[in-house]
């Protein structure tokens, strides 16, 4: 079983501080990583994507992949109560028909 | 309309009904996807087509099936469904290869 884990939270954090999501994924196959956002009643949105070992940055986001601990991450620097939300975190295997595998999310309270 | 618009957003049905879902997508992908999410649940995907052939049929039960008839429309017709199946329904779509998939706003299904 293919999994991708995240922790459901919530997480809260105060406005203004960095928001740290963390992501594991046991297929170690899989080698293309993305962060979505999900407001509560919407659809996911994408925010990143990350193909690469390393840091990727976008704005307040960076997004980070350590491939050796399977392990991913994104940070929200300078948190907005806007921020509020589920983040998702889905890996892909190339090699595997390219679909996505989600992992179940984590709450994100930026209070103000 | 620009991106992936789903109808109808909001859909009740009794177990005896059947309906369908539309999904267009307006980016020029050629990949479409169905996605169930329930209530405290990871994403599970449902359907894939690729050039508008089916790829994947992640042991849906028979009472959902799916159609492509292009690269840019995908419907998925339902018959007598069950309580279990209320859950909002999403659609996606993505140029395929290793990108990202972009969703649509989903229908939101309740079966009585």
């Amino acid at each position: 079983q293919k999994e991708v884990e995240q922790n459901s939270g919530p997480l809260s954090v105060p406005e203004g501080a960095i928001a740290s999501l963390n992501c594991t994924y046991s297929d170690r196959g899989s080698q293309s990583f993305f962060w979505y956002r999900q407001y509560s009643g919407k659809s996911p949105e994408l925010i990143m994507s990350i193909y690469s070992n390393g840091d990727k940055e976008d704005g307040r986001f960076t997004a980070q992949l350590n491939k050796a601990s399977q392990y991913v991450s994104l940070l929200i620097r300078d948190s907005q109560p806007s921020d509020s939300a589920t983040y998702l975190c889905a890996g892909m295997n190339n090699n595997a028909g390219n679909m996505l595998t989600f992992g179940g999310g984590t709450r994100l309270m930026v209070k103000p | 309309e620009t991106g992936v618009t789903q109808t109808p957003r909001h859909l009740v049905m009794g177990m005896t009904n059947k309906k369908s879902l539309k999904c267009e997508q307006h980016l020029g992908h050629n990949a479409m996807y169905w996605y169930k999410q329930s209530a405290k649940k990871p994403l599970e995907l449902m359907f894939v087509y690729s050039l508008e052939e089916r790829v994947e049929n992640n042991s849906v039960p028979s009472r959902f099936s799916p159609e492509c008839p292009n690269s840019s429309h995908l419907f998925l017709h339902l018959h007598t469904l069950q309580p279990e199946d209320s859950a909002l329904y999403l659609c996606a779509s993505s140029p395929g290869g290793w990108a990202e998939q972009y969703f649509g706003p989903g229908t939101r299904l309740t079966v009585t």
